[in-house]
């Protein structure tokens, strides 16, 4: 899988957007752009997951540069429970049937 | 649907002594993954199944590791010899072969080995 690089850490004021950004530059042409996020204690969760276009879902929603080089995480109104580790991972649609994790990032929303 | 569980939740042992963990995936997911994941880390893969055939090993899994899915239901990871190394998080996951994007993950068991 390609590597991705995210900031180990942010900060996000509670009601405000937090936008987390992951690069992706040696991504390849059939790789998917995943995020996944961990809450302290629990297993990880699928957040939302996208190839070339944005997308958008009930929790997030993904933009992805043209170049696909790059991509943000956007959680519109961010809130305290929406504090956890963000993983940005790239891969294949259903190839390798795992997930490659690196570090995330580490969300902190403050009251 | 109650989600992936996984047991025990803790688990303490002494070097060298054998453990076992249970995964029981949601009922219709044939998919299985077992992660290890330490401090600071995100989870690594450990292995997979589809139904009751384990298809891929990482590198991760010595031979002190062992898992199997007898039925193509619950699932098992044993470490035989424990060693302190071994301390982490070990986390299950679930999809189902027709939703890949998923990975539906349980809380995990937490080994310490002392």
């Amino acid at each position: 899988d390609a590597k991705t690089t995210q900031p180990p850490s942010m900060d996000c004021a509670e009601g405000r957007a937090a936008n987390l950004p992951c690069n992706h530059s040696t991504i390849s042409g059939n790789e998917y752009v995943y995020w996944y996020r961990q809450i302290h204690s629990q297993g990880p969760q699928y957040i939302i997951h996208g190839l070339k276009n944005n997308e958008t879902n009930e929790m997030a929603s993904l933009i992805i540069t043209e170049d696909r080089k790059s991509s943000t995480l956007i959680l519109p109104h961010a809130t305290l429970r929406d504090t956890a580790v963000y993983y940005c991972i790239v891969r294949v649609e259903d190839y390798g049937q795992n997930f490659v994790f690196g570090p995330g990032t580490r969300l902190s929303v403050l009251p | 649907d109650t989600g992936v569980s996984q047991n025990p939740r803790h688990k303490i042992t002494k070097r060298g002594q054998n453990v076992t963990f249970r995964c029981d995936p949601i009922s219709e997911h044939n998919r299985l993954y077992w992660y290890r994941q330490t401090l600071g880390q995100g989870p690594e893969f450990l292995t997979y199944f589809q139904n009751e055939a384990q298809l891929e090993k990482s590198r991760l899994l010595s031979d002190r590791f062992s898992a199997e899915r007898p039925k193509g239901s619950f699932s098992t990871l044993e470490i035989q010899r424990t060693e302190q190394g071994d301390s982490a998080m070990y986390l299950c996951a679930s999809s189902n072969q027709g939703n890949p994007y998923e990975q539906y993950f349980g809380p995990g068991t937490r080994l310490t080995v002392t």
